[in-house]
């Protein structure tokens, strides 16, 4: 199977500083990669996904960063809220197949 | 729009009993259909998927099984659980290539 997996399994950051969650993947045929967002007892959350053939993608305070030469992949969360505490995965699809692979997960805490 | 309904939201079963965990999806015709367990402070292990009616991949061999006996319906069951089989189960569709809905997911806990 594929390996996903994130550098730091958890990270605190003062409520209104930037969050920076990495991530790294094993598949240099994946294309495509999604972030989640799973709160305690819920299903993960679509946050943002990217496509192999981008370096970058933002959306509402959220930046994901795909660096394919060394497999890393990365969400920025700007001006963190206590809201944004959760766990934090991403997931790779392999070209070849309807699955995606998720990695164990950054759990992020926002300080007030 | 689109939702997905996941059932029961939380189990208790002892070892050596069935299960049948169930999940529904509204408002998207023939999708791409997942089941995942995640272990407490693990990520998500694909069990099973499916792309079409009758039609399942299996990831990982294990105690369980996975039908689609309609095309927005998706069971995971089992004969026999095992203790090893306690987790959080997520079911999960995706138009295309993408997953982007997650039901909420069923706690279960094998005693």
């Amino acid at each position: 199977g594929e390996s996903v997996g994130l550098h730091l399994p958890t990270l605190s950051v003062q409520e209104g500083d930037n969050s920076i969650i990495n991530c790294a993947y094993s598949n240099s045929a994946s294309d495509y990669f999604i972030w989640y967002k799973q709160e305690s007892g819920k299903g993960p959350q679509f946050i943002i996904d990217i496509r192999s053939n981008m370096d970058k993608r933002q959306g509402q305070r959220v930046t994901v960063l795909l660096n394919k030469t060394v497999k890393h992949l990365s969400l920025q969360i700007a001006a963190t809220q206590p809201g944004d505490s959760a766990v934090y995965f991403c997931a790779e699809r392999a070209n070849t197949g309807n699955q995606f692979y998720f990695g164990t997960g950054t759990s992020l805490t926002v300080i007030p | 729009s689109q939702t997905i309904h996941q059932w029961p939201a939380t189990l208790v079963q002892p070892v050596g009993s069935p299960l049948s965990l169930e999940c529904t999806v509204e408002g998207t015709s023939n999708p791409n259909l997942y089941w995942y367990r995640q272990a407490a402070g693990r990520g998500l292990q694909l069990l099973f998927y499916s792309v079409g009616i009758g039609q399942i991949s299996s990831e990982v061999p294990q105690n369980l099984s996975a039908s689609r006996p309609q095309d927005r319906q998706f069971i995971l069951s089992s004969k026999k659980l095992l203790l090893s089989d306690s987790g959080f189960y997520l079911c999960a569709w995706g138009g295309g290539f993408n997953i982007q809905y997650f039901g909420a997911g069923t706690r279960l806990s094998v005693l």
